[in-house]
């Protein structure tokens, strides 16, 4: 069965630290992979997906990047953290387009 | 542009009675819609999806409703449970779109015993 994992689960990031949260799938092969926000009180939002290795399309305009170095390895980055990045990020795999979205167990990043 | 709505922020119902959550969206171009569950700080879980040339899915104690005409889906729980407490997200996308989600904001459910 697939399953999909992504760390580290909470931090505390002072404003203008680096970033990255890793996110990997497992029993599947050539995953479509997502980044999800979700901002105090608010919906899903999608900030990232990737079609396959090396291949990122953003959905926002933001200080963050993503990057997927493996088929099912994905990785949110920033080089100075904002006070507005704080949130609850969800990494997500799907088979292809059409499909369901699985997501990964959420990682809160609080930034101070 | 918010392209998937759900009005309504919350929602409480007694043990025993039906939840309805509902959903509207605004693109004619989406084909499959979704419901997920998600609990505070974790990550959301799939419930039920409903392809567009269907108008219900039935999985349990779940059922999702769809009405193309009026970009309407709604999901219906029967019987609630407490359990089924959670904040419910609908979700939409076509075939054309790489498989990503629109999410709509959320409607929390509390179920009373």
């Amino acid at each position: 069965s697939q399953t999909i994992h992504q760390w580290p689960a909470t931090l505390v990031q002072p404003v203008g630290s680096p970033l990255s949260l890793e996110c990997t799938v497992e029993g599947t092969s050539n995953p479509n992979l997502y980044w999800y926000r979700q901002a105090a009180g608010r919906g899903l939002q999608l900030l990232f997906y990737s079609v396959g290795i090396g291949q990122i399309s953003s959905e926002v305009p933001q200080n963050l990047s993503a990057s997927r170095p493996q088929d099912r390895q994905f990785i949110l980055s920033s080089k100075k953290l904002l006070l507005s990045d704080s949130g609850f990020y969800l990494c997500a795999w799907s088979k292809g387009a059409g499909n369901t979205i699985y997501f990964g167990e959420g990682s809160w990043l609080t930034v101070v | 542009d918010q392209q998937v709505k759900q009005n309504s922020p919350s929602l409480s119902v007694q043990e025993g009675r039906i939840s309805i959550l509902n959903c509207d969206y605004t693109n004619s171009m989406f084909d499959y819609f979704l419901w997920y569950k998600k609990y505070p700080a974790e990550g959301p879980t799939f419930l039920i999806s409903i392809s567009s040339i269907k108008d219900k899915n039935e999985d349990g104690r779940f059922t999702v409703f769809l009405n193309k005409s009026a970009k309407h889906l709604s999901l219906h729980i029967v019987p609630s449970q407490p359990g089924d407490s959670a904040v419910y997200f609908c979700a939409a996308s076509y075939s054309g779109n790489t498989g990503k989600l629109i999410f709509g904001q959320g409607t929390t459910l509390q179920v009373k015993p």
